[in-house]
């Protein structure tokens, strides 16, 4: 069965660093996202993605933050310059088409980032 | 008010037992919705979908009330592998392209001997 992948499985980074998640979206996948979950808390919307641009960002998203798909398979989220409350498990999620709102998205197994 | 309200639990049953778990979600623009499980630590999955009809998969039932906002799962004849967290999620479409999911809090569930 196809499945999202995710690189690496942990991050651990100093503080004021790049990063650069990388996901390979199972291959026939139209839409793409990313999540992330602090510990302990919920699982939170970050972007969607189609087309190659952006179709929805919400508000931790802001302008440290960037999506690309460098070619037809990846599909990364950057961090310029991280924070400590960055520290999360980042998930990448796609999903095949537009459905009448009724699409499942499917997740990877994500990327623990580690800020110190 | 939380987009997505759930009991945070922890329900611990005994091996066999019904157990049912509430969702109330505040945006009536959410077009569709789903029961996701997490394991610690892992991805959430889904579970199944939730129809206004009700729907049944195996021991697994979910309903939706459309008009009260509210969402249920129903768990029969539990098993020791259903003990996860169970996360109630809305759905909409968003314009650009693609569907924004928002995520409860998650109900723990612990399944005994």
């Amino acid at each position: 069965e196809p499945e999202v992948t995710q690189t690496p499985s942990h991050q651990v980074t100093q503080m004021g660093q790049e990063v650069i998640l990388r996901c390979v979206p199972i291959s026939n996948h139209l839409y793409f996202y990313w999540y992330r979950q602090i510990l302990g808390q919920k699982v939170e919307f970050l972007v969607s993605f189609y087309n190659n641009e952006i179709s929805e960002k919400s508000e931790i998203f802001d302008d440290q933050f960037s999506v690309e798909r460098p070619d037809g398979s990846n599909f990364t989220l950057k961090i310029r310059s991280t924070k400590l409350e960055d520290s999360a498990m980042y998930f990448c999620a796609s999903s095949p088409s537009l459905a009448g709102g009724t699409d499942t998205q499917y997740f990877g197994p994500g990327t623990r980032l580690t800020v110190l | 008010r939380k987009e997505v309200e759930q009991d945070p639990g922890p329900f611990n049953v005994p091996e066999g037992a019904t157990v049912a778990f509430n969702c109330t979600y505040s945006n009536s623009a959410s077009q569709s919705f789903f029961w996701y499980r997490q394991d610690c630590r892992k991805e959430p999955k889904l579970l199944m979908s939730v129809y206004s009809s009700g729907n049944e998969d195996g021991r697994f039932t979910a309903q939706l009330n459309r008009a009260s906002q509210y969402i249920s799962l129903l768990i029969r004849d539990s098993k020791l592998s259903d003990s996860a967290t169970y996360l109630c999620v809305v759905n909409r479409v968003v314009t650009g392209g693609g569907n924004k999911l928002t995520f409860g809090t998650g109900t723990q569930l612990k399944v005994e001997l």
